[in-house]
């Protein structure tokens, strides 16, 4: 089975720290992804990666950054977190090949105080 | 920019009962896929469209994409509490890019 694992299940922080969430698959997938989910809006696009070292803005990329140096890790960077940052993150990874079928991680609830 | 709105927002059904949930965009796309999340966990594919008019079924839910390519359905038969949980729609809106829409969420009552 294909596994997504994001490195932590929940995360608190203070306003201003920089924050990293880490996400690793295990099946050799070339795109990753990184998702927000909020009450009412769905899931959100902040950034994805289609390669290593390769990223491309999603709809809402303002105060993220992106790492993909290695084909299995895609980390996803709030440089310096913000409240309204406060959210659900999903990471995502799929074949090239056979793109739509994503495979999501469990999610980080990231909280900024 | 593009959107995906769902409805409803959320319903409450009895088990046994068959379900419709709806998703438009004033854009047109050439993929559509519903995704199912349960509690405490990322969303898995349940059905995948592509092309306008499509019906597609997988046990007990079946999907359409709408001939205009603005809109999908989804359908469950005979709902079982095992049916809780949100269910996306999304689109491809670029070569490896999907949105998702708002989200359905579906509590059955036993």
């Amino acid at each position: 089975d294909v596994k997504v694992t994001q490195s932590s299940r929940y995360l608190v922080k203070r306003t201003g720290e920089k924050v990293f969430l880490e996400c690793v698959q295990d099946m050799d997938h070339e795109n990753m992804f990184w998702y927000r989910q909020d009450p009412g809006l769905g899931l959100r696009l902040i950034y994805f990666s289609y390669d290593v070292k390769m990223k491309e803005k999603g709809d809402i990329p303002e105060g993220y950054s992106v790492s993909r140096e290695k084909k299995e890790r895609f980390s996803l960077i709030l440089e310096s977190a913000s409240t309204n940052q406060t959210s659900m993150y999903l990471c995502a990874s799929s074949l090239r090949s056979t793109n739509e079928k994503l495979f999501f991680g469990s999610g980080t609830q990231l909280s900024v105080l | 920019g593009q959107q995906l709105n769902q409805s409803p927002q959320s319903m409450f059904i009895q088990e046994g009962e068959d379900v419709s949930m709806n998703c438009t965009s004033s854009s047109i796309f050439n993929t559509w896929l519903w995704y199912k999340q349960d509690p405490g966990e990322g969303p898995v594919l349940l059905i995948a469209l592509y092309k306008a008019g499509e019906l597609t079924s997988n046990g007990r839910l079946t999907a359409q994409f709408g001939i205009t390519r603005k809109d999908s359905f989804l359908n469950i038969s005979a709902s079982i509490p095992s049916d809780v949980g949100i269910y996306f729609c999304a689109a491809r809106s670029g070569t490896y890019k999907y949105i998702f829409g708002t989200g359905t969420r579906l509590k059955v009552l036993a």
